[in-house]
């Protein structure tokens, strides 16, 4: 079915630090994959996004690597800040262009001062 | 632009009882998805909505419905509720074509 893994579930860093998030799916018809950051009580914002035609893309401090045989990709985020701190959502587009994205169960990132 | 809109933002009721949730999507965008948050199952998607018409639904009972109009705003029906329906329920739409979701800052219902 329809699935993705999201590990691990919670991550402490120390300010600087990089942090690394990881998830599966399990459809490899898969092509789009958004991580979205869930800051406490406000909406999820997309932070970057992949298509299943990209290898690799990096916003500033944010990176996202798609690792297509073997359905997984990544969230990297350096020199991470206080303000990183958030629960952190990676999701998956099983079918074509729809609204519907599978989300993986999130990591809560602390990044300690 | 205006983001997506919700309403009412927070709400309570009883069980059995029933509830209409409002999403007004960015102008422009055709698609609206609702997805149920709860701490322990995380985002799980509920239906999408794309010119009046529902595009994809998830794996809720029928009790859970929605419907979207021709301005594209939407709405989600929740009847005989209980007490495991309490959730923050998100709103998103999208171009329909692009895939990029904007969510908007969730309807928060507590059953009791």
């Amino acid at each position: 079915g329809e699935n993705v893994e999201q590990h691990p579930s919670t991550l402490s860093v120390q300010e600087g630090d990089s942090a690394v998030i990881k998830c599966t799916y399990s459809d490899s018809a898969s092509n789009y994959f958004p991580w979205y950051k869930q800051e406490l009580g406000k909406r999820p914002q997309l932070i970057i996004d992949i298509r299943s035609n990209v290898g690799e893309k990096k916003d500033q401090r944010i990176a996202v690597t798609l690792n297509k045989t073997a359905k997984h990709f990544s969230l990297h985020i350096t020199e991470t800040q206080p303000e990183d701190s958030a629960v952190y959502f990676c999701a998956a587009r099983f079918s074509g262009n729809t609204g519907k994205l599978i989300f993986g169960q999130g990591t809560t990132l602390q990044v300690k001062p | 632009k205006a983001g997506v809109t919700q309403t009412p933002r927070y709400l309570i009721k009883t069980r059995g009882q029933q509830v209409t949730l409002s999403c007004s999507p960015i102008s422009g965008h055709r698609s609206v998805s609702w997805y149920q948050q709860t701490p322990g199952q995380g985002l799980q998607f509920l239906f999408e909505y794309f010119s009046e018409t529902q595009r994809n639904k998830g794996n809720f009972p029928g009790r859970f419905s929605g419907r979207q109009f021709s301005n594209s705003r939407s709405e989600m029906n929740v009847s005989t509720l209980e007490l495991g329906d309490s959730a923050l329920y998100l709103c998103a739409s999208s171009t329909g074509s692009t895939g990029e979701l904007f969510f908007g800052e969730g309807s928060r219902l507590t059953v009791l």
